[in-house]
């Protein structure tokens, strides 16, 4: 069995400053690991993925992510939050068979 | 490249009324589909899967049900909706084999149920 915890359900930055998007999973296996951004009304975006290569992983908006598998974490980050990554993020795990588990999301809002 | 679709954008009906929403891929052959659906304040949910024409496989026991009568046509219906139908419906699609287990969703559905 898999699992994906978002430690966060809102995060609050103001614009120009980093952002932090923390995630935790379990799995029985090397996992797949992604990140989706929602918009409001919108369907998911993917900003990148974790399959076993590179640790730390570049996306798209000038995300990236770390896959600790030491501390079972998937961190989300940006060095400069902009008014439009106000969103909903999702951290998702991906099963051998690709089934998706996805954490509860995200809330990002961003300050002028 | 490819595309999904999906429709209708919104929906509004009454309890106890039928629903159809309809997803197609273009632009591939032989997709992996999937149906999700998000309730207010909560992630997605898995409801259906196929991997190929007529074979589906239900995730959620409900009172919905999906169809897939074309390689990349899949249908989620519903006899009778109940107000816990409410939600944003996702769509998806991986392509079937290979080494990617990457999702790519739709624009979704937001189902009202009154």
């Amino acid at each position: 069995a898999q699992s994906v915890t978002q430690l966060d359900s809102h995060v609050s930055v103001s614009e120009g400053t980093p952002v932090l998007l923390r995630c935790n999973y379990s799995s029985s296996y090397s996992p797949s690991l992604f990140w989706y951004v929602q918009h409001p009304n919108k369907g998911l975006q993917l900003l990148l993925k974790y399959t076993s290569a590179a640790t730390l992983v570049k996306g798209i908006n000038g995300f990236e992510a770390e896959f600790k598998k030491s501390e079972t974490s998937f961190h989300l980050t940006k060095p400069s939050a902009h008014m439009s990554d106000a969103a909903e993020y999702f951290c998702v795990v991906s099963d051998l068979w690709g089934k998706l588990t996805f954490g509860q999301g995200t809330i990002l809002t961003v300050h002028p | 490249s490819q595309t999904i679709h999906q429709w209708p954008a919104t929906l509004v009906q009454p309890v106890g009324s039928p629903l159809s929403l309809e997803c197609t891929v273009e632009g591939t052959s032989n997709p992996n589909l999937y149906w999700y659906r998000q309730a207010a304040g909560r992630g997605l949910q898995l409801l259906f899967y196929s991997v190929g024409i007529g074979q589906i496989s239900s995730e959620v026991p409900q009172n919905l049900s999906a169809s897939r009568p074309q390689d990349r046509q899949f249908i989620l219906s519903s006899k009778k909706l109940l107000l816990s139908d409410s939600g944003f419906y996702l769509c998806a699609w991986k392509p079937s084999g290979g080494n990617t287990d990457t999702q790519y969703f739709g624009p979704g559905t937001r189902l009202t149920v009154l």
